[in-house]
């Protein structure tokens, strides 16, 4: 089945603590990208890739950082925490820039 | 700036019809997407925009303007199921996405 993964699904953690959201799709999919939703704000794309090894800023960044060593592979990194980070975050992955995106089920994020 | 506007939300009757309605504006437009976000889910694609005119999909149209930076996602014969909030996103020309802040559609019986 055609899917992207993300793990985990929910965490709570404490400022400051370095953690890591795995993201990763079947699909062989070239662009994948990073959001987070947040009430009254809607999705606001936080990092994203357009192949192996290319990465870029999205609109939020600011505090996160990614990776993209497999094609697979998409993981989200807060290396240092913060409670404004507390969020809903989501993993996308689409064929191409113009393709639609297939988004994973969120991770929900609390920052104490 | 980048800027997507979209009602915050919206009732409608079940069997009716109902015109969701973005406007944007970006620096640069490679083409917009609407999607369905049902309560607690992840967002699933609808439909996709990238010339001006009318793009049919059984229940569900969504019409662009890029002279006028609009878009509409109509859903006719409204159903429950369709309950839901709609995302409007913009790809701009430099490989990001702009999301609206979506509109949270409630059918009635």
């Amino acid at each position: 089945e055609a899917q992207v993964t993300q793990n985990p699904r929910y965490l709570i953690t404490v400022t400051g603590k370095k953690l890591t959201v795995t993201c990763s799709q079947n699909m062989n999919h070239e662009y994948m990208s990073w959001y987070r939703q947040d009430p009254g704000l809607g999705l606001r794309q936080i990092y994203y890739s357009m192949n192996v090894e290319v990465t870029d800023k999205g609109d939020v960044p600011e505090g996160y950082k990614v990776s993209r060593k497999e094609k697979r592979n998409f993981p989200l990194i807060l290396e240092s925490p913060s409670p404004n980070q507390t969020s809903l975050y989501f993993c996308a992955s689409s064929s191409g820039r113009n393709q639609p995106q297939h988004f994973g089920d969120g991770t929900r994020l609390s920052i104490l | 700036g980048q800027n997507i506007d979209q009602p915050t939300e919206m009732t409608a009757t079940e069997g009716a019809i109902v015109q969701i309605n973005c406007t944007y504006q970006t620096s640069g437009f490679n083409g917009l997407f609407w999607y369905q976000q049902h309560a607690g889910e992840a967002p699933t694609f609808l439909s996709y925009n990238v010339l001006d005119g009318l793009e049919e999909k059984g229940r569900f149209s969504s019409f662009l303007s890029r002279s006028k930076g609009y878009s509409y996602l109509l859903l006719k014969e409204l159903q429950m199921k369709d309950s839901a909030s709609y995302l409007c996103a913009v790809h701009d020309n430099f490989n990001k996405f702009y999301f609206g802040s979506g509109t949270k559609l409630n059918v009635k019986p």
